[in-house]
């Protein structure tokens, strides 16, 4: 069973301070995404890495970046968590060799207050 | 630039009855895939069924299917029989197919439709 995991469930933190969303696959898959969820918006990608240290942009990349030190763990980083960045981030994974289902972690709830 | 539509934000369904969850997608992509998920109140994504644009038969999984109508650019999901379970925001998403790694993985997904199943 492919597993994506997810450090928090929960997550409050305080405006301005750095947060670290920690995801980690256990399937060897070389695309790992994170995406926002809001009500009425859907999920929004926010940075995707096709490989070990690459990464790129995705529809909503302001205010965050990400860290891909080793294959099975793709890490979002608020550097001064806003207000605005309120939400549930949900991060996933898939493999590049042809599969077709992405796979998605548990999903962390981020109150920024 | 591909875009998934659901102008249903909110279902409602009697236990037992079949429902159809409506998507339509904007691509020039000729080769993409079509997904459908499921999000309970728990959060997790669970993915329900799949369609490849060149698939000429419509996809079914158990209680779901997906009916595909190309010329249309729909990707409507039908669920029958439907259980209290099913209550849940259902997603729908796709993705271009010819490639899979890079910018070409990436799920664009629609809003969502809330269903509701009632007694």
């Amino acid at each position: 069973d492919v597993k994506v995991t997810q450090s928090s469930r929960y997550l409050v933190k305080r405006t301005g301070e750095k947060v670290f969303l920690e995801c980690v696959q256990d399937m060897d898959h070389e695309n790992m995404f994170w995406y926002r969820q809001d009500p009425g918006l859907g999920l929004r990608l926010i940075y995707f890495s096709y490989d070990v240290k690459m990464k790129e942009k995705g529809d909503i990349p302001e205010g965050y970046s990400v860290s891909r030190e080793k294959k099975e763990r793709f890490s979002l980083i608020l550097e001064s968590a806003s207000t605005n960045q309120t939400s549930m981030y949900l991060c996933a994974s898939i493999s590049g060799s042809g599969s077709y289902e992405q796979y998605f972690g548990p999903g962390t709830r981020l109150t920024v207050t | 630039a591909q875009k998934i539509t659901q102008t249903q934000p909110g279902m409602f369904v009697q236990e037992k009855e079949a429902v159809t969850l409506d998507c339509t997608y904007d691509t020039s992509d000729q080769s993409y895939g079509l997904f459908w998920y499921k999000q309970p109140s728990s959060g997790e994504m669970i993915f329900l069924i799949y369609q490849g644009s060149y698939d000429e038969q419509n996809a079914t999984e158990g209680r779901y299917s997906l009916n595909f109508q190309k010329a249309r650019k729909s990707a409507n999901l039908v669920i029958s029989a439907s259980q209290l379970g099913d209550s849940a925001m259902y997603f729908c998403a796709m993705r271009e197919l010819y490639l899979y790694t890079g910018t070409a993985s990436k799920l664009t997904f629609g809003t969502g439709t809330r269903l509701q199943v009632t007694l």
